[in-house]
């Protein structure tokens, strides 16, 4: 079975503190992906990443960066989190760009 | 870019009955998948299915790519199915990228 991991499950930070969201897939798959889930919203991609140190942006990608320096994780960086950051974020991992996706447990990051 | 239309939003049922969860979608698509997310948050992939049927126990689902639909069909429907069934596609002009309905909300009363 595809098991994709991720940090923490729960995360409390302050306004203005850089923020660090790991997630780990253990398949060898190539494509990574970084969403957030709001109510009312659904869910919204905001970078995903190919292969190795390549990344694209998705739909909602101002105030965050990525980092893939290994195949098997992807880092989620808020540079300087704010209160809008407050969000479930959900890693997934696919073998193809199009194919079946995998998500990990997710983490409810809230920023005071 | 493409849009993809759940129904019903939300649905309540008893332990034991059947239902049927539709997805409409805009565009011609690669893919679709569907997912349920637990009451904890975890997505779990049910199927992968671009086009045709296919079945998973108790759960069936069914795209007709030509029509623009999907329908999954969860059987003899048990607490544990509670949740928000997801369905997403990706669109043939999407580059590869998920989009994501709103989701049906699934309640099994026992």
């Amino acid at each position: 079975d595809v098991k994709v991991t991720q940090s923490s499950r729960y995360l409390v930070k302050r306004t203005g503190e850089k923020v660090f969201l790991e997630c780990v897939q253990d398949m060898d798959h190539e494509n990574m992906f970084w969403y957030r889930q709001d109510p009312g919203l659904g869910l919204r991609l905001i970078y995903f990443s190919y292969d190795v140190k390549m990344k694209e942006k998705g739909d909602i990608p101002e105030g965050y960066s990525v980092s893939r320096e290994k195949k098997e994780r992807f880092s989620l960086i808020l540079e300087s989190a704010s209160t809008n950051q407050t969000s479930m974020y959900l890693c997934a991992s696919s073998f193809l760009a199009a194919g079946r996706q995998y998500f990990g447990p997710g983490t409810r990051l809230t920023v005071t | 870019g493409i849009q993809v239309e759940q129904s019903p939003p939300d649905l309540i049922l008893q332990e034991g009955a059947n239902s049927t969860l539709r997805c409409n979608f805009s565009d011609s698509v690669n893919n679709l998948q569907w997912f349920h997310q637990n009451p904890w948050g975890q997505l779990i992939n049910l199927f992968y299915i671009p086009s045709g049927t296919k079945q998973n126990g108790r759960l069936s689902a069914t795209t007709v790519a030509t029509e623009r639909y999907s329908l999954l069909y969860i059987s003899s429907s048990q607490t544990t199915d509670s949740g928000v069934y997801f369905c997403a596609v990706d669109g043939e002009t999407s580059g590869s990228r998920l989009t994501f309905g709103e989701g049906t909300q699934l309640t099994v009363n026992p």
